[in-house]
């Protein structure tokens, strides 16, 4: 079965400084994995996805995220935070083979301060 | 311009009384999926369809009904609402499934109270 686990249910950082959300996930099988971003009464948005090419993965609007098999993580990263940054941000896997569904993470609401 | 659709954006209704909320998408996508958004569960899937007629239960199907009888529409049916239906539906479509790297196109949300 699969699973994700966002450690951070909300993450605040300053303008300009770097970003962080974490996501470890798990799954019987080789994965897919996502994040998706959605802005306030907005729908949700695709950032990135990992599906088995290269490790390190880079997104829309600077952000980027890492696959390590060995931790089973995914964690989210973007160097200097921007005020439309502001938003929650989902981790999801699917599995490859098999399965046709896509599991989310709980979220993490991210929060800029000026 | 591509994109999902779905309607009503907002409703309130009585315990009981059934509705369906629309969903339609015009980039002629295979798989097309419905999720509810309650705070701090993320989203969940109702259900899915990886084409037309075919369809198959998420994580959260009770007390839904789904049908796929044309590409573009995937209208969800609450045949009797309750309170605990109370929440915010996404419909999302793609090309093909999660699993092969597919990203889901969203709708802008169906905001469901029932009273």
């Amino acid at each position: 079965a699969q699973s994700v686990t966002q450690l951070d249910s909300h993450v605040s950082v300053s303008e300009g400084t770097p970003v962080l959300l974490r996501c470890n996930y798990s799954s019987s099988y080789s994965p897919s994995l996502f994040w998706y971003v959605q802005h306030p009464n907005k729908g949700l948005q695709l950032l990135l996805k990992y599906t088995s090419a290269a490790t390190l993965v880079k997104g829309i609007n600077g952000f980027e995220a890492e696959f390590k098999k060995s931790e089973t993580s995914f964690h989210l990263t973007k160097p200097s935070a921007h005020m439309s940054d502001a938003a929650e941000y989902f981790c999801v896997v699917s599995e490859k083979w098999g399965a046709q569904k896509l599991v989310f993470g709980q979220g993490t609401r991210l929060t800029i301060n000026p | 311009e591509a994109q999902v659709t779905q309607n009503p954006r907002y409703l309130i209704t009585v315990t009981g009384k059934k509705l369906t909320v629309t969903c339609s998408q015009n980039m002629n996508h295979e798989y097309m999926s419905w999720y509810r958004q309650d705070p701090g569960l993320g989203l969940r899937q109702i259900y899915y369809s990886m084409n037309v007629e075919v369809t198959d239960k998420g994580d959260v199907p009770e007390g839904y009904k789904v049908s796929r009888k044309e590409k573009r529409n995937f209208p969800l049916i609450l045949e009797s609402p309750s309170p605990n239906q109370t929440s915010l539906y996404f419909c999302a479509s793609s090309f093909g499934a999660g699993g092969l790297g597919y990203e889901q196109y969203f709708g802008p949300g169906t905001r469901l109270t029932v009273t």
